[in-house]
């Protein structure tokens, strides 16, 4: 079964803070790691991730993916209250297939 | 704009009735999905068409149906619908570096 487990499920920040969003996911059929960020209405790509060890940023967000031990981290620095949102992390398996976890609530106090 | 365009945004609907989301794409994708958003459990796939002409089943099948009628276009239907099926329905499309969604279908079941 594929499977797509995200921590925390929700988290309250203040601005400036840090935080790192976690992902793991099962190997069956892997083929690529996607972050989307989800506001009001339909998710907003982020990152793709297919190889290990090799960061994608973007201002402040980054993401890594660690398939040796299958999780990968979303990190953003200096968050602000427009980073409120959810995040959701999916498998892209054979097929273009795309297993969602249950995502993150951020939020970001000002 | 190119995109996911999914039709109605809002519906309610009686017990027992029947209707059709429809999806339709302009970016020439062989990846078409429906899924369903209900909260705390993220987004869960109902079906997926990997091409012209194939559908699959995903997590969440059961009480849904789905027709690709050709390449643009994925329409998901309730034969019967049931207080269960209230949800929020996204149409997305996907080439191997991303998917792209529609803006969500807001259905409830009374």
């Amino acid at each position: 079964e594929d499977k797509v487990v995200q921590s925390p499920l929700s988290l309250v920040v203040h601005e400036g803070d840090t935080v790192t969003l976690n992902c793991s996911y099962e190997v069956t059929n892997f083929r690529s790691l996607l972050w989307y960020k989800q506001e009001k209405k339909a998710p907003t790509f982020l990152f793709m991730l297919t190889s290990s060890g090799i960061e994608k940023k973007s201002g402040r967000l980054s993401s890594i993916l660690d398939k040796k031990e299958l999780f990968s981290i979303l990190n953003i620095t200096a968050t602000q209250t427009g980073d409120s949102a959810v995040y959701l992390c999916a498998k892209e398996t054979s097929g273009s297939r795309l297993t969602f976890g249950e995502g993150t609530q951020l939020t970001v106090n000002p | 704009n190119a995109g996911v365009t999914q039709t109605p945004k809002f519906q309610v609907l009686k017990t027992g009735q029947s209707m059709t989301l429809q999806c339709a794409q302009d970016m020439n994708h062989n990846s078409m999905y429906w899924y369903r958003q209900d909260p705390g459990m993220g987004l869960r796939l109902i079906y997926y068409s990997a091409s012209e002409g194939t559908t699959d089943k995903g997590e969440v099948p059961n009480g849904y149906n789905v027709s690709r009628l050709n390449k643009r276009e994925f329409s998901l239907r309730l034969e019967s619908a049931a207080p269960s099926q209230t949800s929020v329905y996204f149409c997305a499309s996907s080439e191997p570096t991303e998917a792209f969604f529609g803006q969500g279908t807001r259905l409830t079941v009374v």
